[in-house]
């Protein structure tokens, strides 16, 4: 069965600080993985994209990695700020009979605090 | 180019009513995934139309269906609701094709069964 899991659950930093989240996951065949921001109460947002070949991905303060051997994936946000305050979620998706079909992590809902 | 646009933002119903949900995709986006994602259980994958066909469908009760319309906007309609269908329903749209698409979110229905 496919399954994404995240952790930590929540977590809360100080502002400025910086703080990794964690995803891993047992999708197969795996085509690609996807981290996701999410604001209370609006839709999910694209941070970063990763084939199987790419082993990181910046945009501007968050980088992401990925292990596709170990099938571990971690994002890092730099110098958090206040606005970082959000879920984060890892989606990884899986090409099955051409098309893709995506599983979705249960979120990692960061909170940065001054 | 305007976003994904889900209407109405917000619905409140009783338990035994039905609901239809609205979804605009991107113009030229030919993909429309539906997805409920409450606090305990996070983003479930509900239904993808593609070209007016459902093309995959998620571990839902016969009660969720779906369709779309030639122009690409899809509706989600919900029959008996249960006190359990409170939850954020998102959808998001791409361009479909075969190869990897990324998809864009639009801001959810918040549906509230009392």
């Amino acid at each position: 069965k496919n399954q994404v899991e995240q952790s930590p659950q929540s977590l809360i930093i100080l502002e400025g600080k910086n703080c990794t989240l964690q995803c891993n996951y047992t999708v197969s065949p795996f085509s690609n993985l996807r981290w996701y921001k999410q604001d209370t109460g609006r839709g999910p947002v694209s941070l970063t994209i990763m084939t199987f070949s790419e082993n990181t991905k910046s945009n501007g303060r968050y980088t992401a990695t990925l292990d596709a051997d170990t099938k571990q994936s971690s994002l890092h946000i730099t110098a958090s700020q206040l606005s970082d305050s959000a879920s984060y979620i890892c989606v990884v998706s899986a090409e099955t009979g051409g098309y893709q079909k995506v599983t979705f992590g249960t979120g990692t809902k960061l909170q940065v605090i001054p | 180019k305007a976003g994904v646009t889900q209407t109405p933002r917000y619905l409140i119903k009783t338990r035994g009513q039905q609901v239809t949900l609205s979804c605009s995709p991107i113009s030229g986006h030919r993909s429309v995934s539906w997805y409920q994602q409450t606090p305990g259980q996070g983003l479930q994958f509900l239904f993808e139309y593609f070209s007016e066909t459902q093309r995959n469908k998620g571990n839902f009760p016969g009660r969720f269906s779906g369709r779309q319309f030639s122009n690409s906007r899809s509706e989600m309609n919900v029959s008996t609701l249960e006190l359990g269908d409170s939850a954020l329903y998102l959808c998001a749209s791409s361009l479909g094709g075969r190869a990897y698409n990324e998809q864009f979110f639009g801001p959810g229905t918040r549906l509230t069964v009392l």
